[in-house]
């Protein structure tokens, strides 16, 4: 049963690029979350998805920022126009719906997005 | 507001010694608290988990941590320090009202021979 999975691991943009970050939960998992961790700091919450609908986007930042999980396929993270202070790691993590269950994370290796 | 706070930004132990990581949490109601793991460059792995019951819980890798209502605590402890346990860790709380889980900042440890 293959983990959470994230790719690209690395991503280069050039300020006022756009990034894509994509991550696959783990089989059987709805729950989707993503996080961001800045140099030296925790991760802090972004988004929270279920299939097709957004649950909680309370740590999404109110602009260039958007996050979907469609009915097929991965969930998506974009960023527009990327500015130097985007430069962080991002992780996704899933999770199983149900009971205490869905409050067990399961983390993907992130995305680690420099901006140029 | 929610928060998790890892008081120590940095410990340092001899190889062998035992190690305690603290960790304090500032919720409405008892969260369900986390204990993560992240070496660098890669993921957060999770150690073990408290949601009711005994409040002693036993993690992977020899790791163990204590609930204490009483001050908010949720500390991690491991009685000998390996040389591979040379890593990050990172406290983290989710409530009842929504999955997504509060991390603390951090604290790195470095295991000294």
């Amino acid at each position: 049963n293959a983990g959470v999975m994230q790719n690209p691991r690395h991503l280069v943009r050039r300020r006022g690029q756009e990034a894509r970050l994509r991550c696959s939960p783990m089989k059987g998992h709805s729950h989707v979350y993503w996080y961001r961790q800045l140099p030296e700091e925790g991760l802090k919450f972004m988004v929270y998805l279920q299939k097709e609908n957004i649950i909680d986007e309370s740590g999404m930042p109110k602009e260039r920022f958007s996050a979907e999980f469609p009915k097929e396929g991965p969930s998506i993270l974009r960023i527009q126009q990327v500015v130097r202070g985007d430069s962080a790691a991002y992780f996704c993590a899933s999770s199983w719906k149900g009971g205490q269950s869905s409050y067990e994370q399961y983390f993907g290796p992130g995305t680690r997005l420099t901006v140029t | 507001a929610q928060s998790v706070t890892q008081p120590d930004i940095h410990i340092t132990v001899s190889e062998g010694a035992s190690l305690e990581l603290r960790c304090n949490y500032s919720y409405g109601a008892t969260p369900y608290l986390f204990w993560y793991v992240q070496s660098p460059g890669q993921g957060l792995q999770l150690l073990l988990k408290y949601f009711s019951g005994d409040t002693l819980v036993q993690g992977i890798k020899g790791f163990e941590a204590e609930f204490k209502r009483s001050q908010s605590s949720f500390n991690l402890r491991k009685p000998s320090v390996h040389w591979s346990d040379a890593a990050e860790y990172f406290c983290a709380a989710s409530n009842t009202n929504a999955g997504k889980s509060t991390f603390g900042d951090g604290t790195t440890l470095t295991v000294k021979p």
